[in-house]
């Protein structure tokens, strides 16, 4: 099994350009997440998913959308990049509620915008 | 805002020793779970401790739950170089649904 996998690793936006982060799990779990990391700080959580089909906002929302057409794919799309959007991106899942199980994270994305 | 909050921010420890960590949290859980982060690396999850629980082990990790003072504790035991990390306590909300981290203890094991 990969696992979560994350596509890029790396990307460089202009401000106001649009871009989706991917990712994708192969271990039929219900439960997804993305995460945003800022230097010095845990992770916050940007949208989750509870199920195909099925998203919500976590704690800071604003500027990002996503949608889970299917159970293994959840991207995350930033309509118009900011530079506050500069940060490491993860995706998790997890096979049960966010909290009542572990999570299995993806390698991240480091995003920076100009 | 950050549910959980570690303590201390940072630890430098020599290898052989051992690492405690602290996590204090606001709200009441259902759970709470460590993770550990090696740099530029995503999470690995290392224990859940449910909030009727008090006590967990896994190798050489200990972790400690004190629901009346909303607080808990990992104990890293004969500490490694490989330790080298930064490890962070999660806490769930009410309905199971939102993991809240808190900002991490970087721990540095020299060898």
């Amino acid at each position: 099994n990969a696992g979560v996998t994350q596509t890029p690793k790396f990307q460089v936006l202009k401000t106001g350009q649009s871009m989706t982060l991917q990712c994708a799990q192969d271990m039929n779990h219900e439960y997804m997440s993305w995460y945003r990391q800022d230097p010095g700080m845990g992770l916050r959580l940007i949208h989750y998913s509870v199920g195909a089909g099925i998203t919500d906002q976590g704690e800071v929302p604003n500027g990002y959308n996503v949608s889970r057409s299917t159970t293994e794919d959840f991207p995350l799309r930033l309509l118009s990049a900011a530079p506050s959007q500069t940060s490491v991106y993860f995706c998790a899942s997890s096979s049960t509620g966010l909290g009542y199980n572990e999570q299995f994270f993806g390698p991240g994305t480091r995003l920076t915008v100009l | 805002s950050q549910q959980g909050e570690e303590d201390p921010q940072a630890l430098s420890i020599q290898e052989g020793e051992n690492a405690t960590m602290n996590c204090s949290y606001k709200t009441s859980i259902n759970n709470l779970q460590w993770y550990r982060q090696n740099s530029g690396r995503g999470l690995v999850h290392l224990i859940l401790i449910r909030s009727n629980e008090r006590e967990k082990h896994s190798g050489r990790l200990r972790v400690t739950l004190d629901t009346s003072k909303k607080s808990s504790s990992l104990l890293i035991t004969a500490s490694r170089a490989a330790d080298t990390a930064s490890y962070f306590c999660a806490t769930d909300d009410p309905y199971g649904n939102k993991l809240v981290f808190g900002a991490g203890t970087i721990l540095r094991v020299k060898s």
